[in-house]
C-alpha cells in the first residue's frame, strides 16, 4: 500500500536555527498536507499544498509541493522554544476521506 | 468557533467492558473521520462518515468496533470486550467536504487494564 516516510525521525537544534525536513511517497499524491502535535494535544494543520512545485509560507514556516508530485518538504526559519512538537505529513489514501500519515519528525529546540 | 470536541480525554476501562468515545465536529462540518494512534508512531485511518451513513471503514477491525455519526448528536466510536491491544490514542477530524482539510480534536487516550 500508499506509505510516506518522513525524515529525519528526530532533530535537535538551537532556538535561533533554521530546520528542514522531507517526506516522500511510494507514489503520486495530489494533495499534501503538514500537521504538528504537541504531547497529549491532536494534530493541527500548518499547511496544505495542492499542486506540483506550489511553495506556500505560513509564518516563519514554508512548504513545498515536490514537482514530482512524490515529495514535499517542510522549513522553519529562526526556529523558538514553541517550535517543539512532532511534525506530520499526510496525503490522501486510496479510499474516499482516508489521510494516510507519516511517522513523524520530532523536534527539540535548545534555548 | 469551537474545534473538534472530543470527550472524554482519558478513558480506563477493564478487558472484556465496552468503550465509548465521542466526537462533535466543527460547526458546519458534516464529514467525521476516526483515527488510532498508537506511542511513536503516525494516525492510523479507521473509518469515515457522513451524517447517518458509513461512507469508508476499511480501515476498522471487522469484529468489536463499530461506528455511527447520528441525525442529531455527536459521533460515537464504540469498541465491545475491549482488549490489551485497544489501548491507544483515538483522534476525530472533521471536514466541510470530503477533499477538505481535516481538522482534528485532542483526542481519547484509551487505557486497558
Amino acid at each position: 500500500g500508499q506509505q510516506l516516510n518522513q525524515s529525519p525521525q528526530s532533530m535537535f537544534i538551537q532556538e535561533g536555527e533554521d530546520v528542514s525536513m522531507n517526506c516522500t511517497s511510494s507514489s503520486i499524491f495530489n494533495t499534501w498536507l503538514w500537521y504538528k502535535q504537541d504531547p497529549g494535544e491532536g494534530p493541527v494543520l500548518l499547511i496544505a499544498l495542492y499542486k506540483a512545485g506550489e511553495l506556500t509560507s505560513n509564518g516563519r514556516l514554508t512548504a513545498q509541493f515536490g514537482i514530482t508530485r512524490k515529495d514535499s518538504f517542510l522549513n522553519i526559519s529562526a526556529s523558538i522554544p514553541s517550535d517543539v512538537g512532532i511534525y506530520f505529513c499526510a496525503g490522501p489514501g486510496g479510499s474516499q476521506g482516508n489521510l494516510i500519515f507519516g511517522k513523524g519528525t520530532k523536534l527539540s529546540v535548545k534555548p | 468557533n469551537a474545534g473538534v470536541m472530543q470527550n472524554p480525554r482519558h478513558l480506563v476501562r477493564r478487558r472484556g467492558q465496552e468503550a465509548r468515545l465521542r466526537c462533535s465536529p466543527m460547526k458546519g462540518h458534516s464529514h467525521v473521520y476516526w483515527y488510532r494512534q498508537l506511542p511513536e508512531e503516525g494516525l492510523k485511518f479507521m473509518v469515515y462518515l457522513q451524517k447517518e451513513n458509513i461512507i469508508d471503514e476499511s480501515g476498522m477491525p471487522k469484529e468489536r468496533f463499530s461506528a455511527e455519526f447520528p441525525k442529531e448528536g455527536p459521533s460515537i466510536l464504540r469498541i465491545q470486550q475491549v482488549v490489551r491491544g485497544d489501548s491507544a490514542a483515538y483522534f476525530c477530524a472533521s471536514s466541510p467536504d470530503l477533499g477538505q482539510p481535516q481538522h482534528f480534536g485532542d483526542g481519547t487516550r484509551l487505557s486497558i487494564l
